[in-house]
């Protein structure tokens, strides 16, 4: 069974800290595909990324920084110099590769509620 | 640029009443998806779709749920005999085989 543990349930930083929100999952298949969302109070779900099992490659977009590192089943998010429109919930979720070579259902962390105090 | 659509936006409705909310996934994807989120909470998997059948569904996907696909545009959820614990946001969503899954804007559904 597939599993997403985000252990910070809340942070709170101060604008311009870099802050770093940890994923840390559980899965048997050797294909799968991690995702961050983004969750603002309006409350929907916003794509920020996905990664396949087999791309370790860290990637940065901005002021946001993914580190994907599978000897650890980790995949943490960073924002630099955060902002307060960076203020949300961040959920990390994970999806296995069917048998029909489609998309399982994202199984989803707890999330993390990201506070940034102006 | 494509996006799901989900009406209505809040649903209000009588305990033990039968509710169906909509979602039109975008026109040429394949795999549709309901999901649900307790206020508060994470968001759970509720059940995926593909070729006119239930490809994967949750536990939480019990006999009060059905889905369907009428017309070939919209896609239902329907919860047969609302209970209280059943007040949460739903979000669809489609994939059409690339990079994500899109979630619609979700619907809130409150049972009194």
């Amino acid at each position: 069974a597939q599993k997403v543990t985000q252990a910070q349930t809340e942070i709170s930083v101060v604008e311009k800290e870099d802050v770093t929100l940890d994923c840390v999952y559980e899965t048997r298949d050797t294909t799968y595909y991690l995702f961050w969302y983004k969750q603002p109070p309006s409350g929907e779900l916003v794509f920020l990324i996905r990664r396949n099992s087999f791309d370790e490659q860290n990637e940065i977009s901005g002021r946001y920084s993914w580190n994907f590192q599978k000897s650890t089943s980790s995949f943490n998010f960073t924002i630099t110099a955060s902002q307060v429109v960076d203020s949300a919930v961040y959920f990390c979720a994970l999806s296995e590769e069917n048998s029909g070579g489609g998309a399982d259902g994202l199984t989803f962390g707890k999330g993390t509620h990201l506070i940034i105090q102006p | 640029e494509p996006e799901v659509t989900q009406t209505p936006s809040h649903q209000v409705t009588q305990m033990g009443q039968e509710v169906i909310l909509r979602c039109v996934p975008i026109s040429n994807h394949l795999y549709f998806y309901w999901y649900r989120q307790i206020l508060g909470q994470k968001v759970e998997f509720l059940v995926s779709f593909y070729n006119n059948e239930i490809s994967e569904k949750s536990e939480i996907f019990d006999d009060q749920f059905s889905v369907e696909r009428p017309d070939g545009s919209n896609f239902t959820l329907k919860i047969r005999s609302t209970k209280l614990e059943d007040s949460a946001m739903y979000f669809c969503a489609s994939w059409g085989g690339s990079y994500e899954q899109y979630f619609g804007p979700g619907t809130r559904l409150t049972v009194t």
